[in-house]
């Protein structure tokens, strides 16, 4: 069964410096997406993508934070400069093939668990 | 702020009990899922609603949405351990952004 992949699964980074997390999304989906989920919290919206370009941010979704497609399967998600504040689990999630019969469902990965010291 | 809040927020029971989680909202929304999400693990999709009032049976997990689309309910009969988890609600309005509603960490024991 298709699925979204991560990597890292678990990254340690020192405050101030630069995170790049990546995803393999789903190959015939169409919107990519992703969320944050800091320890005992609830998952966050940060970002939405599709056609390229970003679709929709959250607030959480500063400047430091960036959303590339460099190529036909990678989607990665870009601190530039990481804060105490950023230590979560980051999921990517993928949906929609276009189709008739689409359900709209968001499919995740397993998570990038950011812990920044 | 579009908030979804889930009640009760934990909820500890012995295998055997029903229990109902609820999700509440002042917006409405074009449709609404469940997840369910393990310890180290992504949320899994339980069920989606769309139709206002609409329930949808998954075995022992019944789920309704709200007549007025603001909120949902999810019921389990019969918990059983392997229930044990953490259930989201997520809330989709006009745009490709979905909500996550506050959680409620299920735990049953045996």
């Amino acid at each position: 069964e298709p699925e979204v992949t991560q990597t890292p699964s678990h990254q340690v980074t020192q405050m101030g410096q630069e995170v790049i997390l990546r995803c393999v999304p789903i190959s015939n989906h169409l919107y990519f997406y992703w969320y944050r989920q800091i320890l005992g919290q609830k998952v966050e919206f940060l970002v939405s993508f599709y056609n390229n370009e970003i679709s929709e941010k959250s607030e959480i979704f500063d400047d430091q934070f960036s959303v590339e497609r460099p190529d036909g399967s990678n989607f990665t998600l870009k601190i530039r400069s990481t804060k105490l504040e950023d230590s979560a689990m980051y999921f990517c999630a993928s949906s929609g093939t276009g189709s008739m019969s689409d359900t709209g469902e968001l499919f995740f990965g397993e998570g990038s668990r950011l812990t920044v010291l | 702020t579009q908030l979804l809040e889930q009640s009760p927020q934990f909820l500890s029971i012995q295998e055997g009990e029903n229990l109902t989680v609820y999700c509440n909202s002042s917006s409405v929304f074009s449709s609404l899922q469940w997840y369910r999400q393990e310890p180290g693990e992504g949320p899994v999709l339980l069920v989606t609603v769309v139709t206002g009032g609409e329930v949808k049976k998954l075995k022992r997990l019944t789920f309704q949405f709200g007549d007025a689309r603001k909120d949902s309910s999810l019921h389990i009969t019969a918990a059983q351990p392997g229930d044990t988890g953490l259930y989201l609600c997520a809330g989709v309005r006009n745009t490709d952004k979905l909500i996550f509603g506050t959680g409620t960490r299920l735990q049953v024991f045996p």
